[in-house]
C-alpha cells in the first residue's frame, strides 16, 4: 500500500528564514510520481511540482527547491527566505504510475511571521 | 481559461436531507476526481472518471454516496441521506491525459450536516 508521512504537523518561522518541509513515502511500485501542493487560507489546492521516480535531480523554482532521494524515500521541500505569503498548509502526495490515485500526506502547517 | 468550478461553495443541511454537489471541469480535461477533506482523515480520493466513465470508486464511503458524469463538462456527487459525519470540504479536480500530470482543483464545497 502507498503511504505518505509528513511528520511535521506545524512549523513556525520568522520571515526571511529558510524552512524545510519533510516528506517520506512508502510504495512497492518502481514507477510512481511525487507531488507537492499548497493550500493557502482561502482553501484551494495549488499544484507546486510533480516528480517521477526516475528523475532524482533536485529542482529549483525561485525560492522553492525540492530534494528527492530514493535511497531514503524522501521528497523534501525547502523555501528559502520565507515570506508571510508562504503561510499555508503544504501537502506531499504520491501516485501510482498512471498518476491518478493520489495519496496525500496529512499536511504541514507553515506559519511565517513578520 | 476558467478553472474547475464547484457549486455550492457552502452548504448547510439537516441530517437525512439529500445533498448534491456539482462540478464543471476545465474544458478539454478528460479526467475528473472527487476528493473529500476532513480534519480526521485528511484528503481522500472518493472516485474518479476518465472520459465520463467511472474508473475507480473504491474510496466512496458507502451506498449513500453516488457520483455521475453525464457529459464531459459536468459531474455531480450526491449524498442521500446525509449524516453529520459527512461534514467536510469536497473538492473536485480535473486533469488532461499526459502533460505534467497536474491536478487542477476547484475551490471546494464546504458541507455541514447538522
Amino acid at each position: 500500500a502507498q503511504k505518505v508521512t509528513q511528520a511535521q504537523t506545524e512549523i513556525s518561522v520568522v520571515e526571511k528564514e529558510d524552512v524545510t518541509l519533510d516528506c517520506v513515502y512508502e510504495t512497492r511500485d518502481t514507477t510512481y510520481y511525487l507531488f507537492w501542493y499548497k493550500q493557502p487560507p482561502s482553501g484551494e489546492l495549488v499544484f507546486l511540482i510533480r516528480r517521477n521516480s526516475f528523475d532524482e535531480q533536485n529542482e529549483i523554482s525561485g525560492r522553492y527547491s525540492w530534494n528527492f532521494q530514493k535511497s531514503t524515500s524522501s521528497f523534501n521541500f525547502t523555501i528559502t527566505a520565507s515570506q508571510v505569503v508562504d503561510s499555508a498548509v503544504y501537502f506531499c502526495a504520491l501516485s501510482e504510475a498512471r498518476g491518478n490515485k493520489l495519496v496525500f500526506g496529512a499536511g504541514t502547517i507553515l506559519r511565517v511571521k513578520s | 481559461d476558467a478553472g474547475v468550478i464547484q457549486s455550492p461553495r457552502h452548504e448547510v443541511t439537516e441530517m437525512g436531507q439529500e445533498v448534491t454537489l456539482r462540478c464543471k471541469p476545465i474544458s478539454g480535461h478528460d479526467y475528473l476526481f472527487w476528493y473529500r477533506q476532513t480534519m480526521m482523515r485528511g484528503l481522500e480520493l472518493l472516485i474518479y472518471f476518465n472520459n465520463n466513465v467511472p474508473i475507480d470508486d473504491s474510496g466512496m464511503p458507502e451506498d449513500r454516496f453516488s457520483a455521475k458524469m453525464p457529459n464531459a463538462s459536468f459531474s455531480t456527487l450526491k449524498i442521500q441521506p446525509s449524516e453529520p459525519r459527512d461534514s467536510a470540504v469536497y473538492f473536485c479536480a480535473s486533469r488532461k491525459s499526459g502533460g505534467t500530470g497536474e491536478l487542477f482543483f476547484g475551490e471546494g464545497s464546504r458541507l455541514t450536516v447538522l
